[in-house]
């Protein structure tokens, strides 16, 4: 049973709000990503963290950014969001040197 | 550098008919791979994985052999079900970093 969690799970909203995407572990793991995941089910590193205070940009360039102030929590947060912008986004987080990654279930985001 | 490469689909198969998801890699050094799997409107799973040349990774009723002359990891079950209607993807792991790589998805939608 995987312990992660992200909220929304759907959202649609107006070009121009401001988004987060909220994602929270319970297993302690210290590395934590972001992938989005287009139409055609490919999936593209945005984000990852290695630890609290720690935050990289992944392969695929993203105008979202992302926090880790506290282990369990990951939010992505869209300042402007635009068309361009709907796809859905998956959380994951792994230990280190750990073979394994626990994925959320997706928050799939619609922007009009 | 590292990549993942999977066969394209989507692929149809008929109840109990026998499975073949072809995967291979580009790699430094001796990857982790992995396949995991996404049922409609969730995250990723992890379905099987292999940790080195020769281990044959399994779970409910799927395979998949580490073969490091072929760089390969291909999937294989024997009787498909209809409940095993899902997209699969390989991925792998580098031994030297964090970073998991993810091939672009297979979708598999079995017919009764």
């Amino acid at each position: 049973e995987a312990d992660i969690y992200q909220t929304p799970r759907y959202l649609v909203i107006g070009t121009g709000k401001k988004i987060t995407l909220e994602c929270s572990q319970t297993m302690g793991h210290d590395k934590m990503y972001w992938y989005q995941q287009d139409p055609g089910m490919e999936l593209h590193l945005i984000h990852y963290s290695y630890g609290v205070n720690s935050t990289e940009k992944g392969d695929l360039s993203s105008e979202s950014t992302v926090s880790r102030i506290r282990t369990e929590h990951f939010p992505l947060t869209l300042e402007s969001a635009r068309p361009s912008h709907t796809s859905q986004y998956l959380c994951a987080s792994g230990f280190s040197g750990a073979n394994v990654l626990t994925f959320g279930a997706g928050s799939r985001l619609t922007v009009l | 550098g590292n990549s993942v490469t999977q066969m394209e689909g989507p692929v149809t198969l008929s109840e109990e008919a026998f499975l073949t998801i072809n995967c291979t890699y580009t790699a430094t050094g001796y990857p982790s791979l992995f396949w995991y799997v996404q049922y409609p409107g969730e995250g990723l799973q992890l379905l099987l994985k292999a940790t080195k040349a020769d281990d044959k990774g399994s779970n409910k009723g799927f395979e998949a052999t580490y073969r490091k002359e072929t760089t390969s990891f291909h999937l294989e079950k024997g009787s498909v079900q209809v409940s095993d209607s899902a997209v699969y993807f390989c991925a792998l792991r580098e031994n030297t970093g964090n970073q998991f790589y993810f091939g672009t998805g297979t979708s598999l939608t079995v017919i009764p």
